[in-house]
Order: C-alpha cells, then structure tokens, then sequence
C-alpha cells in the first residue's frame, strides 16, 4: 500500500528565505506526482504536476523535483514570502491502470513571517 | 470562468438525517472525485466516478453514497449510516484517465453534524 509522508508537519521561516519542502512515497512505481496548495477553509489548488519520467517541473518561484528510485520529492519555494504561506500538500499516483487514484500526505503548514 | 463549485459552503445536519452536497464542473472533464479532510489528515477518497453512469468506491465509501447522471454533476449523499460526517468535503474532477489526471478542486463544503 503507498504511503506518503510529509515531515515536518508545520514550518515557520523569515520573510525572503529559500525553503524546501519535502515529501516521501514507499512505492517508486509511480505514474506522476503532484503538489497542491490549501489555504485555511478553502480548496486545493494545483501548484506542479509532474510525470513518471520527468526530474522536475518549474511555475514561477517554484521548483518540484522527483527522484523515483529514492522515493522522493522535493518542492522549493524561492525568495519566500508572506503571501506563500499555506498548507502544501503532495499526491502520488500509482502505475496501475484506470483504476488508480491519488493518496495524499497529511501536508505541511508553512507560515513565513514578514 | 470554467471551474468547479461546491454547495453549500456550510453545511449543518442532525443526527439520522441523510444531506446532499452538490458538485458541478463546467470544464468538460470525464473523472469526478469526492475526497473527505480531517484535521491533521490527508486527504481519503470516498468515491470516483470516470464516466457518465459508472462510480466505484474509494476507500471510505460506506456511510456514503453517490450518482453521476450528467458528465457535469456529480452529488453526494452523506446517509445517517456514516458514523462521523463531521469534516470538510471536498470535489475534483480531472480530464480522464487517458491524460496526466492532473486533477482540479473545488472550494470544498464543511459539514458538521449536531
């Protein structure tokens, strides 16, 4: 059964720094990869999404990496700042036909302090 | 301005009534997802539907059940046989299975029970 794991759960840093979030999955065979952010109260909104066979995917000040032999996945957030502060949360898909779903993390809570 | 909405936003029920939450897509996208959040948890798939008229179960499906008669809609009804339906709902729906399966959320409707 894939699990994914978010440590650590909730993170503070000063307005301006690099971050990097990460994420680790227990089966490598994955389909595609994605990261979400949820603001307080609200939906998810689709932040990168990237495929089996890609390293990385780019959107702005953001970067997602994956590494399938090591079961990871990296998000970094440049220059960061107040506006970015969110839960951010990955999702994983199995390579296991139409019937495969996404399983989620529980997520990390970042707030950057101005 | 395509998306997906969700309603009501707020959502109160007694003990032993069945609710109706409401999911609608305007993206012409073949999958629908319903997903529950608990606090300090990932996101759990309750039910999926990939195609008008065909729904399975995902993995915390009992207590719940759902239809998929227009590609658009996708409604589900939280019976009086779920035993804690306290928790923010949410929907999403994705192109298909065929396609990267990026999926797309909805700003999510917080059921609690009294």
């Amino acid at each position: 059964k894939q699990e994914v794991t978010q440590i650590p759960a909730a993170l503070s840093v000063p307005e301006g720094e690099n971050l990097v979030l990460n994420c680790s999955f227990t089966d490598s065979a994955i389909y595609n990869l994605q990261w979400f952010r949820q603001d307080p109260g609200k939906g998810l909104t689709s932040l990168l999404l990237i495929q089996s066979s890609q390293r990385e995917q780019t959107s702005g000040r953001l970067n997602a990496s994956l590494d399938k032999s090591s079961g990871r996945s990296t998000l970094y957030i440049a220059a960061s700042q107040p506006g970015d502060s969110a839960t951010y949360l990955c999702a994983v898909r199995l390579y296991t036909g139409a019937n495969s779903k996404l399983t989620f993390g529980k997520g990390i809570t970042l707030s950057v302090r101005p | 301005d395509g998306g997906i909405t969700q309603s009501p936003k707020y959502l109160f029920r007694k003990e032993g009534q069945n609710v109706t939450l409401s999911c609608e897509q305007n993206l012409n996208h073949d999958a629908m997802y319903w997903y529950r959040q608990d606090p300090g948890q990932g996101l759990r798939l309750i039910y999926y539907s990939q195609i008008v008229n065909d729904f399975q179960k995902g993995d915390i499906a009992e207590g719940y059940s759902v239809s998929r008669e227009k590609k658009e809609s996708f409604p589900l009804t939280v019976t009086s046989a779920q035993k804690n339906p306290t928790a923010f709902y949410l929907c999403a729906s994705s192109v298909g299975e065929n396609n990267n399966n990026e999926q797309f959320f909805g700003p999510g409707t917080r059921l609690t029970v009294l």
